[in-house]
């Protein structure tokens, strides 16, 4: 239990495009989803806090009108890039978190690979 | 800010041995300290999440204490099988929000 899964894996595109990536938890209800980015031999960094029908919660340095966040559903966010540039390469992943108790487990999806050209 | 160490960034182990490292957090406004497994292209996978001071949980081979007072965490692999191969990360979990702080994680690599 507890899978959630990202889409696409793996994605190459040209500068000035816009580029979305959807995080889905596939066997239970994430009121609560992370976007994360990773910098080559850096931590996982915290973009921002998704929650189902609200606005999402940017971390300071992250800019809300460059990546997009939408929690539509219960079992789907999606990240949208846009007007992507070379310095927006990097590995994005996604996390979600079932309701319950605070400070449990959050799942993760298996990431995207985003290559800005 | 916070600070989240793990050492040592890297490690080889030979197969059959045991191994340890180490997780460090600050201490203060603590709530949980969390500790995934993460093989390349594959997602992380939550180990153990931690809350308590003198906390010791243990999965099959895997086992990890915490010390809150003094802000580290130990995660322990008893006889190393080369599927113990991965990155382990460990995150700090912050008094009153939802958000993790991770480190940057030790690559283990299992030699047969």
């Amino acid at each position: 239990g507890a899978v959630v899964s990202q889409h696409p894996s793996r994605v190459i595109c040209k500068s000035g495009t816009s580029v979305k990536i959807e995080c889905r938890s596939l066997d239970f209800q994430a009121t609560t989803m992370f976007w994360y980015r990773q910098f080559p031999k850096k931590s996982l960094m915290l973009m921002a806090t998704s929650n189902e029908g609200s606005k999402a919660t940017y971390e300071q340095g992250v800019e809300k009108d460059k990546f997009l966040i939408n929690h539509a559903s219960l079992t789907l966010s999606t990240l949208t890039v846009t007007s992507a540039h070379p310095e927006d390469s990097s590995f994005y992943i996604c996390s979600a978190k079932p309701p319950g108790l605070a400070g449990g487990t959050q799942y993760f999806g298996p990431g995207t690979r985003l290559l800005v050209l | 800010i916070l600070n989240v160490e793990q050492s040592p960034q890297s490690l080889h182990v030979q197969e059959g041995d045991s191994t340890n490292f180490t997780c460090s957090f600050p201490s203060s406004n603590f709530y949980a300290l969390h500790w995934y497994r993460w093989e390349t292209a594959k997602s992380p996978e939550a180990l153990f999440v931690m809350t308590l001071n003198g906390d010791e949980k243990k999965k099959g081979r895997i086992s990890a204490t915490l010390n809150t007072k003094e802000g580290y965490s130990y995660l322990y692999i008893k006889g190393s099988q080369p599927e113990d191969s991965a990155t382990y990360l460990c995150a700090h979990h912050n008094f009153g929000n939802e958000k993790l702080t991770f480190g940057t994680g030790t690559r283990l690599t299992i030699i047969p």
